[in-house]
């Protein structure tokens, strides 16, 4: 089906692993984003990616890394993971010549223990 | 003082109520306004999106921007209980590179058969 699509669903980890969350879509559309929710905090963008090899830092980029080979693929790697990044982590994208209105996937909850 | 303030509820109504949701702002350079739906533990499924002040109608779905109060709302007509989630909403000043939203915090919303 169209739209986007999150692995995995649910990942448990411990502090200092590296963990990688997944996120791909098949709208074609050029900009993507990361965001983390969290009770108090709401959404908070990490990264976002304007086209493939394009991504610049959000509001709480600090502790992740994105890359953007593919159009369609927009991964997220925790690179020493940190209790604090215990949370739900959306990907969302946005089509090109629209306003600014974003598309959700459905979300990784990741626990670090 | 945030950007876009959201009265977290809980709201909780009977089967078949008017529900009012509403957001207030601070940024009057904020142009698009939406709102999302989010069931529990799912992703943010945008739900309205309307561009500058008015109304829009979609359905049991009615949202209005006043720009001159810096002030959005959502009605929910004969309300269901498969209305009960966290209303989120949203908005961007358009003409920015990514089209950065900036969110509320939420109000959760439970409607009873």
């Amino acid at each position: 089906d169209a739209g986007i699509t999150q692995s995995p669903r649910y990942k448990i980890t411990e502090t200092g692993r590296q963990v990688t969350l997944m996120c791909h879509q098949t709208w074609s559309h050029s900009y993507m984003f990361w965001y983390r929710q969290d009770l108090g905090h709401g959404l908070r963008l990490i990264y976002y990616s304007a086209a493939a090899d394009i991504t610049d830092k959000g509001e709480v980029p600090d502790g992740y890394v994105v890359s953007r080979s593919k159009t369609e693929n927009f991964p997220l790697t925790l690179e020493s993971a940190t209790r604090s990044q215990t949370s739900v982590y959306f990907c969302a994208s946005r089509p090109p010549l629209a306003g600014d209105e974003q598309y959700f996937g459905p979300g990784t909850r990741l626990t670090v223990t | 003082q945030k950007e876009v303030e959201q009265d977290p509820g809980p709201l909780s109504v009977p089967e078949g109520a008017i529900v009012s949701l509403n957001c207030t702002y601070s940024n009057s350079a904020f142009q698009y306004f939406m709102w999302y739906r989010q069931y529990s533990r799912k992703g943010p499924e945008l739900l309205m999106y309307t561009y500058s002040s008015g109304n829009k109608e979609d359905g049991r779905f009615t949202a209005q921007v006043d720009k001159s109060s810096k002030y959005i709302s959502l009605f929910i007509r004969d309300s269901q209980p498969s209305d009960s989630a966290t209303y989120l909403c949203a908005m961007s000043e358009g003409g920015t590179s990514y089209g950065k939203l900036t969110f509320g915090q939420g109000t959760i919303l439970t409607v009873h058969p």
